[in-house]
């Protein structure tokens, strides 16, 4: 079984630019999340989504950052415009039911210069 | 979310037994116990997660404490590829909050 799928893997990108980040969650896994790390930090829960319903995105700084899940699968985050401070590790997850382990992807480290 | 304690760093031989503390004195009920590892460049990994009764897994075993205020994760006999940085988690309703978790170093 493939596991979730992220990609890009490394994303170098200059200031002010925008930045997307693409997630394939394991089949049949209806809850997803975004978290993002920072180095030597835990992960940090940015948005979770119930099927294709985004329930709880109250960490997403919503003046920047964007996301989606079409049709409750695949999901995509967007970073217009990234600044310095968003360089980081980011990653998806997802899970089956409630109290369930989560299954993180390897992540995409950006680097904003 | 309940706030967990763990040690910054642990160090343990290779082929010997690790105990990984995790203090959770404000866990609630209906928290239940995760852990996760993370190893370099990787993102986090499911290990094992209990309610009450002490687990075993493939992976691992949890120890509980009776008044749930505690646990320990048991790797039975370490390898190099252990070398992780070990997260205690009480998940609570629908999300994971992690902490900054235990670096573990294992000595070949």
């Amino acid at each position: 079984e493939a596991g979730v799928v992220q990609s890009p893997r490394y994303k170098i990108i200059e200031k002010k630019q925008p930045v997307a980040f693409w997630c394939n969650p394991i089949s049949g896994h209806n809850t997803l999340y975004w978290y993002r790390q920072n180095l030597g930090q835990g992960p940090e829960l940015l948005i979770r989504y119930e099927n294709e319903e985004a329930v709880d995105d109250s960490q997403l700084p919503k003046d920047r950052f964007s996301a989606e899940r079409l049709k409750g699968v695949d999901s995509t985050l967007k970073i217009q415009p990234a600044e310095l401070g968003d360089s980081a590790v980011y990653l998806c997850a997802s899970s089956q039911q409630d109290y369930y382990g989560y299954t993180f992807g390897s992540g995409t480290r950006l680097t904003v210069v | 979310d309940a706030k967990t304690t763990q040690p910054n760093s642990m160090e343990s031989n290779e082929e010997e037994p690790v105990h990984l503390p995790c203090n959770h004195s404000t866990i609630s009920g209906t928290d239940y116990i995760h852990w996760y590892r993370q190893l370099p460049s990787q993102g986090p990994e499911y290990v094992i997660h209990g309610l009450t009764s002490n687990v075993n897994n493939r992976m691992a075993s949890l120890a509980i404490a009776e008044d749930r205020k505690s646990s320990t994760l048991i790797l039975h006999r370490a390898t190099l590829r252990d070398a992780a940085v070990y997260y205690c988690i009480l998940r609570g309703y629908e999300k994971l909050t992690f902490g900054t978790g235990t670096r573990l170093t294992i000595i070949p």
